[in-house]
Parts: C-alpha cells; sequence; structure tokens
C-alpha cells in the first residue's frame, strides 16, 4: 500500500521560507511521478509542481522562480523548498504519487502553510 | 493555459439517484482527463484516469466517459457517502489545471 505524509507546514511570514516534505512509503520517489498540489482555504485545488522518474522538474507560472521540487531517493522523500513566501501561498499542500503517468493516484494528508505577520 | 469549467456548481440529489458532472475543457486534451472526489476534512482520491479507465478499488457506480473537449462523470446510483466536491483535472499539456469542482450534496 502506497502511504505519502507530509510534514514541515506552519505559520510563517510573508518573505520567510519552509521546507515541506514528504515520506513515501510503498513505492519509491525515484520510479513515481510526485507532485505538490495545494488548496487555499475554501477554495479548489491547484497544481504547484512535479518531478519525475528522469528527475526533470515543472513548475506552475505562480512558485517558478521562488519553489523548489526535490527528492532524496536514499530517504525516499519528497520535498518542496519554498522561499519568498506571499499571503497567497497560503493552502494546505499535498503531495502526491503516480508510477506511470502525470495523474495524482495517492495523496497525502496535507499539511497546512499560513503566511501572515 | 487549459482552462476547465465544471457543471453544475453545485447539486443536491436523492440517495439512489443519478448524477451526471461535466467537464468542458478549453481546447482538446484527447483522453487526458481524470476526475478526483473530495469529502470535507479529506485528501482527494482519484476516481477514473484518462477519461473512462476506474482506479483501483472504486464502486462500479463511478464511471467516466468523454474524449476531446467534453468530458462526463457518472454516480449511476448515489449513496450517502458520495456526499463530496468532484473535480476534474488535465494532463495534457502544463500547467496542468483542475476543473472549479461540482459538490454534491444528500438530500
Amino acid at each position: 500500500e502506497v502511504q505519502l505524509m507530509e510534514t514541515g507546514g506552519g505559520l510563517i511570514q510573508p518573505g520567510g521560507s519552509l521546507r515541506l516534505s514528504c515520506a513515501v512509503s510503498g513505492s519509491t520517489v525515484s520510479n513515481n511521478y510526485m507532485s505538490w498540489v495545494r488548496q487555499a482555504p475554501g477554495k479548489g485545488l491547484e497544481w504547484v509542481s512535479f518531478i519525475y522518474s528522469v528527475g526533470s522538474t515543472y513548475y506552475a507560472d505562480s512558485v517558478k522562480g521562488r519553489f523548489t521540487i526535490s527528492r532524496d531517493n536514499s530517504k525516499n522523500t519528497l520535498y518542496l523548498q519554498m522561499n519568498s513566501l506571499r499571503a497567497e501561498d497560503t493552502a494546505v499542500y499535498y503531495c502526491a504519487s503516480s508510477f506511470k503517468n502525470p495523474t495524482f493516484d495517492y495523496w497525502g494528508q496535507g499539511t497546512l502553510v499560513i503566511v501572515s505577520s | 493555459e487549459i482552462v476547465l469549467t465544471q457543471s453544475p456548481d453545485f447539486q443536491s440529489v436523492t440517495p439512489k439517484q443519478k448524477v451526471t458532472i461535466t467537464c468542458r475543457a478549453s481546447q482538446n486534451i484527447h483522453s487526458n482527463l481524470h476526475w478526483y472526489q473530495q469529502k470535507p476534512d479529506q485528501s482527494p482520491k482519484v476516481l477514473i484516469k484518462y477519461a473512462s479507465q476506474s482506479f483501483s478499488g472504486v464502486p462500479s457506480r463511478f464511471s467516466g466517459s468523454g474524449s476531446g473537449t467534453d468530458f462526463t462523470l457518472t454516480i449511476s446510483s448515489l449513496e450517502p457517502e458520495d456526499a463530496a466536491t468532484y473535480y476534474c483535472h488535465q494532463s495534457s499539456s502544463l500547467p496542468f489545471t483542475f476543473g472549479p469542482g461540482t459538490k454534491v450534496d444528500i438530500k
């Protein structure tokens, strides 16, 4: 059974940085499409970023240049480094995975990021 | 960017009734359209991939159809536990996008 668990959320001031982690079990980050999807309070889903097996990375325009997705194969963990955070980045951040294609087959429980002074 | 629109925004339905949700893409996305269910305070779950492929473990009352720009999610006989918001998502081109969601409530 594939399980994903996000950690690292919290309250951060505008302009600050935060790193989210997503620990994966039952699958390997190196062989999967690994994504971050966020959901602002009371709003819909927004794709943020993904990385896939060959290591290529992609970002939504809203986070490009500020967020960096990466993975540690030895720890089987996905990361999202978030810099220059803005109020509009406030959201629950989910990691999601899929084995063969860029869909979101398995999801973590999410971690809440609040950007506020 | 490919824009996905869903209709209706909200639907209140009696148990055992059939539910149909549509998703329209702003351009041809072939069959690269997927459906997710999100219950209150839970993570989303995939229901249907590539327009019509049921994900493992999903009840058979959920089905999908369509290609190109017009897609449909059907719940053949609504169960009380199907109260949720349903989202479509396209993986045809970056940036990946989601529809705004359709909230299904149980009467």
